[in-house]
């Protein structure tokens, strides 16, 4: 495709409930990154697949939240019971090869989350 | 662990001036990369501009430039001729020897006709 893909563009949950956001990263890059953007805490890491490599996960906020990558392409991000707090714009960015110190990385139109 | 800090959380231009946004960052690596990313209310993020730690020269796209001072760690945005479309969310964002991007709190940047 010619951009990096979300769906859904908007989710609606429960408290309680799981969710699944999905990725499709441009056709190519080997590198998928996912960030979270939320009123109280800005933009944040929080997981990133690297070729074959396993993931940098370090900014997961709990383990509630987990991700998976198929196939070196799309990427799905879970989050388990989820929380109030847990609300945010959910962004997904790929960028060619994570080898290239030059990274830029290009982003989806994110997944808007809220928890009631 | 690298910070990037905007401090002015809004700003407003009229159209045809210039304006400049700022950032500074703390990090103790050598080699990096800078970027601004631009944020309409669309959400999409797109990048402006970005600059090579290892460049003295600031860079320019068009009506975007970046003045970097290493030493400072400072990286300020200038945007002439400020168009209507300019209006957004403009991030800072640092990358290093870990890939994934450190952002500021974002400047919310109104062109005013």
């Amino acid at each position: 495709g010619a951009g990096v893909s979300q769906s859904p563009s908007n989710k609606v949950t429960e408290k309680g409930k799981d969710v699944e956001l999905r990725c499709d990263p441009i056709s190519g890059h080997t590198a998928l990154y996912w960030y979270r953007q939320s009123l109280g805490q800005g933009l944040e890491f929080l997981i990133y697949f690297q070729g074959n490599s396993a993931p940098d996960k370090s900014g997961l906020p709990s383990d509630r939240f987990s991700a998976e990558r198929t196939g070196g392409s799309v990427s799905t991000l879970t989050i388990q019971r989820t929380q109030q707090e847990d609300s945010a714009v959910y962004l997904c960015a790929s960028s060619r090869d994570f080898r290239s110190s030059y990274n830029e990385q290009f982003f989806g139109p994110g997944t808007r989350l809220t928890v009631l | 662990a690298q910070t990037v800090t905007q401090s002015q959380p809004e700003m407003s231009v009229q159209e045809a001036e210039t304006v400049t946004l700022s950032c500074t960052y703390d990090t103790s690596e050598n080699n990096y990369y800078l970027f601004w990313y631009k944020q309409p209310p669309s959400r999409q993020m797109i990048l402006v501009i970005r600059q090579e730690a290892y460049k003295q020269q600031n860079a320019t796209e068009n009506r975007f430039s970046v003045n970097f001072q290493k030493a400072a760690k400072s990286f300020s945005l200038k945007i002439s001729d400020s168009q209507l479309g300019d209006t957004a969310m403009y991030f800072c964002a640092f990358s290093g020897s870990a890939r994934q991007l450190t952002f500021g709190s974002g400047t919310q940047l109104t062109v005013l006709p």
